[in-house]
């Protein structure tokens, strides 16, 4: 079946130390978004990357770094730089490129703390 | 600036009732409107999604959203709920001129009860 994996599904660090979060999709999809999700805000959006090697900041990037070698790979580090890492985290896709415009498709998450 | 709001942070209704939440966008370009659902702990599902042409569109599990340019909103229904609709729903919104980009509501919590 097409779709976007998220690992793990929980994960544990202390505090001070980096952490990278996994999406993978296999939709053949261009773009690629990760979202932080905090009770009562709603989806901010990190990073996000409309094709392979290029990236984007989006509205809360800092403590955050992305890296997008391969189309369907997109995985998210949470540097020590963060201060307030502890979250919900949620990858995304769409199909679109240019000016077209599609929905995005939602991976199941990755519920990050920060001991 | 581009905004989403959601005025309902929490709604409870009974079983078989009808449901209806609210969306309000401020945008300045053609808006592109979506209604996602989540489960605890779970993705995102998209419910439904408007783009352009008929304003009162149809998505899964019964419910329908009407787009209202003159009000700027975008309001989902469901005419009877079931106790697995309760989740939390969001409202987003996208342009022509921020490609790919949606902005999110807050997001509105039901309950169902019996």
């Amino acid at each position: 079946d097409g779709g976007i994996t998220q690992s793990p599904k929980y994960l544990f660090r202390k505090e001070g130390q980096n952490v990278t979060l996994s999406c993978e999709q296999n939709l053949n999809h261009d773009a690629m978004y990760w979202y932080r999700q905090d009770p009562g805000q709603g989806l901010r959006l990190i990073y996000y990357s409309q094709i392979v090697n290029d990236f984007q900041k989006g509205d809360i990037a800092e403590g955050y770094s992305v890296s997008r070698e391969k189309k369907e790979s997109f995985p998210l580090t949470v540097t020590s730089a963060q201060k307030n890492p502890t979250a919900f985290y949620l990858c995304a896709s769409s199909s679109g490129t240019g000016s077209s415009y599609n929905e995005q498709f939602f991976g199941p998450g990755t519920r990050l703390t920060v001991l | 600036a581009q905004s989403v709001t959601q005025p309902d942070i929490h709604i409870t209704v009974s079983e078989g009732a009808s449901l209806e939440l609210r969306c309000n966008y401020s945008y300045g370009a053609t808006p592109y409107l979506f209604w996602y659902v989540q489960s605890p702990g779970q993705g995102l599902q998209l419910l439904l999604k408007y783009f352009s042409g008929d304003t009162l569109v149809q998505g899964i599990k019964g419910f329908e959203a009407e787009f209202k340019r003159s009000q700027s909103s975008f309001n989902l229904r469901k005419p009877s709920v079931h106790w697995s609709d309760a989740a939390e729903y969001f409202c987003a919104v996208g342009s022509t001129d921020s490609w790919g980009k949606l902005q999110f509501g807050a997001g509105t919590q039901v309950v169902v009860t019996p």
